[in-house]
């Protein structure tokens, strides 16, 4: 079993699309994130969730809206879709809040925007 | 602003050498410092990691050298094989901060037969 599953692997698009990214974890987290991987590598985080209440929202576009349904579930819907949106999103989950042990990450969805 | 810098951004070294990689943070009130190690098509994943109030840690052929009064710390990979080929990341997090955890850049690393 997948510890941090995300779906879909790949999505490619068209320019001003909607499209969502679902992401579950099955290792018993309190916590979820949404991290943003560009085209020179880099990692930052987007979101951060912990038992279904936002705790950390960053400097993100409001066209990006994550919902956490439940603990171990995290999706992140994105309007509107920009030719700047195309990156590899991560998910990831960590135990609990202020506890970032063991964080876990899925293994990536490639968005490209046409 | 950086919060975490990492060098070198690519390294190239024999099987069987030493891997160093190297990064430095700003915020001092950062209190945990993971490495991270990815794979092309997957996703980063936990290699070691150390509290500031250790200078080293080690584990198999990876070791985790801290300097706190430098704000710098370093992953020495020894006997490097190419199949720890992969792009390593430090990072830094607090725990207040709601875990979140800044990135260094990534460091890509070739080991060569």
């Amino acid at each position: 079993d997948t510890a941090v599953s995300q779906t879909p692997k790949y999505l490619v698009t068209q320019m001003g699309n909607d499209k969502s990214i679902k992401c579950e974890q099955n290792l018993g987290h309190d916590t979820m994130y949404w991290y943003k991987q560009d085209s020179k590598k880099f990692l930052k985080i987007m979101f951060s969730y912990n038992n279904k209440e936002l705790i950390i929202n960053e400097t993100v576009p409001n066209r990006f809206s994550p919902k956490s349904p439940d603990k171990a579930h995290l999706n992140l819907h994105i309007n509107s879709l920009e030719l700047g949106d195309s990156a590899v999103y991560f998910c990831a989950s960590s135990l609990r809040q202020g506890f970032p042990y063991g964080y876990t990450f899925g293994s990536g969805t490639r968005l490209t925007v046409v | 602003q950086q919060q975490v810098k990492q060098s070198p951004q690519s390294l190239i070294v024999q099987k069987g050498g030493i891997s160093i990689i190297n990064c430095a943070y700003e915020n001092t009130a950062f209190d945990y410092f993971p490495w991270y190690q990815q794979f092309p098509g997957k996703g980063p994943a936990l290699l070691i990691a150390i509290r500031p109030d250790v200078s080293e840690k080690k584990e198999g052929r990876f070791t985790i050298s801290f300097n706190k009064s430098a704000k710098q710390f370093s992953l020495h990979i020894m006997d490097s094989q190419p199949g720890d080929s992969a792009t390593y990341f430090c990072a830094a997090s607090r725990g207040a901060s709601g875990s979140r955890l800044t990135f260094g850049e990534g460091t890509q690393l070739t080991v060569n037969p």
